[in-house]
């Protein structure tokens, strides 16, 4: 069974600071990851997908990589800002049909002015 | 661009009562999910559909039913309420099974049973 964790599970930060969230699963084996941004009492908004081939994926100021053999994602979030305060979650998906995602519980992430 | 939406984003129930929480999404997509978010906990998938007429039970279906009719919609029945489904829902919809396909949520809805 697939699982996953994310360390920290919180991190405060002040603005303007470069971070790394961590993200790591058991069973190599997947088909893509993707990183989601969660703010209180609101929806998942997708952040970044990486398909299984891929080593990383770049938006704006957000990187994430994948390395797969050693069951291991990271968010770099460059230059960060008050706004980027939320919940970020990693979810990986690990079959190809119609299987859901496998979510980690998140890293609470304060980005203090 | 609505996307997914649920209906309603909070309800209070006593123990023993039912209800149907609502998921529709307007961007024709095959699969759809429901999951569960309990505080300080991921998200856990309870079933799922992959298309009009079939589903499927995922992680934590216990307690739960859906039905898929209608490709657009994805309603998820709670029977006899119980603290223990005391959580946030989330319902998600994706295109097809490839490497490149998103999922898509709902904002949510936060049930409370008492």
């Amino acid at each position: 069974k697939q699982e996953v964790t994310q360390i920290p599970a919180a991190l405060s930060v002040p603005e303007g600071e470069n971070l790394v969230l961590n993200c790591s699963f058991t069973d190599s084996a997947i088909y893509n990851l993707q990183w989601f941004r969660q703010d209180p009492g609101k929806g998942l908004t997708s952040l970044l997908l990486i398909q299984s081939s891929q080593r990383e994926q770049t938006s704006g100021r957000l990187n994430a990589s994948l390395d797969k053999s050693s069951g291991r994602s990271t968010l770099y979030i460059a230059a960060s800002q008050p706004g980027d305060s939320a919940t970020y979650l990693c979810a990986v998906k690990s079959g190809g049909g119609a299987d859901g995602l496998t979510f980690g519980k998140g890293t609470h992430l304060i980005i203090q002015p | 661009n609505a996307g997914v939406t649920q209906t309603p984003k909070f309800r209070i129930l006593k123990i023993g009562q039912s209800m149907t929480l609502q998921c529709t999404q307007d961007m024709n997509h095959n699969y759809m999910y429901w999951y569960r978010q309990d505080p300080g906990m991921g998200l856990k998938l309870i079933y799922y559909s992959v298309g009009a007429g079939i589903t499927d039970k995922g992680e934590v279906p216990n307690g739960y039913n859906v039905s898929r009719s209608t490709t657009e919609d994805f309603p998820l029945r709670l029977e006899l309420a119980a603290p223990s489904q005391t959580s946030v829902y989330f319902c998600a919809s994706s295109p097809t099974s490839s490497m490149n396909t998103e999922a898509f949520f709902g904002q949510g809805t936060r049930l409370t049973v008492v």
